[in-house]
């Protein structure tokens, strides 16, 4: 089976650019969600997906968004970067049902973004 | 609102020593717990869960208890390798909305020969 893929691996942007990332999720799974890793604010939430639609949202502002395709795969947009969303960006999948099968939850490797 | 509290690093032991680290969260629901192993350069790999009160996760010489009393989820392994050294996250995904995970901050791990 199948892990979850993420691309690019990595990528350079300069302040100002939009960035799109990707997330393949494991075949049959309909959750995808994205998380931000920086060394100063660690692990953070940034939204969920299931069947297309959102959701679940962290704290993040409206430059960052995301959709979901019909096939699960997911991508997530950041637009006019700024310096501090240098991060790793991992994506995690699961079925995306409620109680155990929600617990099930495989990330990818990362996309490691750097702003310049 | 939720969070998982963990014990800050970084940790250095030696071979074949005994590890702890310890994980406290709040929650305000119903939660499941998680220990995630990061290795260099890559993603987020589950080492155990426990998903109720008592329950105890195992995998790979690494145990975790869910004590809903003390609101923990301590992580020991009795003989450390050297293979172990990695960052180690506390994680919970409560029962409602039940699709977001909340993180320690991790824990470096490194254990010398």
């Amino acid at each position: 089976k199948a892990g979850v893929t993420q691309t690019p691996r990595y990528l350079i942007k300069t302040r100002g650019q939009q960035v799109t990332l990707s997330c393949s999720p494991i075949s049959g799974h309909r959750s995808v969600s994205w998380y931000q890793q920086t060394p100063g604010q660690g692990l953070q939430f940034l939204f969920e997906y299931f069947s297309e639609t959102q959701r679940n949202k962290g704290n993040f502002p409206g430059r960052f968004s995301g959709r979901q395709f019909s096939n699960s795969r997911s991508e997530m947009n950041v637009s006019t970067l700024e310096l501090g969303d240098s991060a790793l960006y991992l994506c995690a999948s699961s079925q995306g049902g409620t109680g155990e099968m929600n617990t099930e939850a495989f990330f990818g490797q990362g996309t490691r973004l750097t702003v310049v | 609102g939720d969070s998982v509290t963990q014990m800050e690093g970084p940790v250095t032991l030696s071979e074949e020593a005994f590890l702890t680290i310890n994980c406290t969260y709040t929650a305000t629901g119903y939660p499941s717990l998680f220990w995630y192993v990061q290795y260099p350069g890559e993603g987020l790999q589950l080492l155990l869960k426990a998903t109720k009160a008592d329950d105890k996760g195992s995998n790979k010489g690494f145990e975790a208890t869910y004590r809903k009393e003390t609101t923990s989820f301590h992580l020991e392994k009795g003989s450390v390798q050297v293979s172990d050294s990695a960052v180690y996250f506390c994680a919970l995904i409560d029962s409602w909305p039940g699709n977001q995970f909340y993180f320690g901050t991790g824990t470096s791990l490194t254990v010398i020969p």
